[in-house]
């Protein structure tokens, strides 16, 4: 069965320093992987997605992630944090032609100024 | 467009009270989901519906039942509401788009069980 670990339930950054929120899956079969984020007292939106092709992924807001098969890791990052990325974000796997997502435990993450 | 849209948003309980959460969307997409999110567990899927007429369990359905009555709305019911079920609640719907489903969230229902 599948499953997503993100590394660190809580990650504070300074504005302006980079951020990097770590997700590892484990799969038998490639994967397809999302980051979402979910600002306070809403619902989830999504950053970006890797499904085939580049490696290299970029979304919105400034953030990327970059798919590695061979750490099976796909780790979101941003060069410059600003106040307004504090939130919580999740990171998820689907496989094939299969609906459902399966989703990662989330990482807040907190900007200080 | 609204996307998906939830009610009620708040909403408090007594233990055995029963009630129905309401989802609708817009995006005219046949794929609906209910997820309930409890913190460091991120979101599990309780229910989901591959189109009009289908329901199918998720990893997490018992205490629930769910109804598809159209295309555009799928409803979570709780039949005797436990506190255990206290959570947040999102309904979601996705298409697919030639490659994968992507999935759109509502703004999700805060359930407290007494």
């Amino acid at each position: 069965a599948q499953s997503v670990t993100q590394l660190g339930s809580h990650v504070s950054v300074s504005e302006g320093a980079l951020v990097l929120l770590r997700c590892n899956y484990s799969s038998s079969v490639p994967p397809y992987l999302f980051w979402y984020v979910q600002y306070p007292n809403q619902g989830l939106q999504l950053l970006l997605k890797y499904t085939t092709g580049a490696t290299l992924v970029k979304g919105i807001n400034g953030f990327e992630a970059e798919f590695k098969k061979s750490e099976t890791s796909f780790h979101l990052t941003k060069p410059s944090a600003h106040m307004s990325d504090a939130a919580e974000y999740f990171c998820a796997v689907s496989f094939g032609s299969a609906r459902q997502l399966t989703f990662g435990s989330g990482t807040q993450l907190t900007v200080l100024p | 467009n609204a996307g998906v849209t939830q009610t009620p948003k708040f909403q408090v309980l007594k233990t055995g009270q029963s009630m129905t959460l309401q989802c609708a969307q817009d995006m005219n997409h046949n794929s609906m989901y209910w997820y309930r999110q409890d913190p460091g567990m991120g979101l599990r899927l309780i229910y989901y519906s591959a189109s009009e007429g289908t329901t199918d369990k998720g990893e997490v359905p018992n205490g629930y039942n769910v109804s598809r009555l159209n295309k555009r709305e799928f409803s979570l019911r709780l039949e005797s509401a436990a506190p255990s079920q206290t959570s947040v609640y999102f309904c979601a719907s996705s298409e697919w788009d030639r490659v994968v489903y992507e999935q759109y969230f509502g703004p999700g229902t805060r359930l407290t069980v007494t």
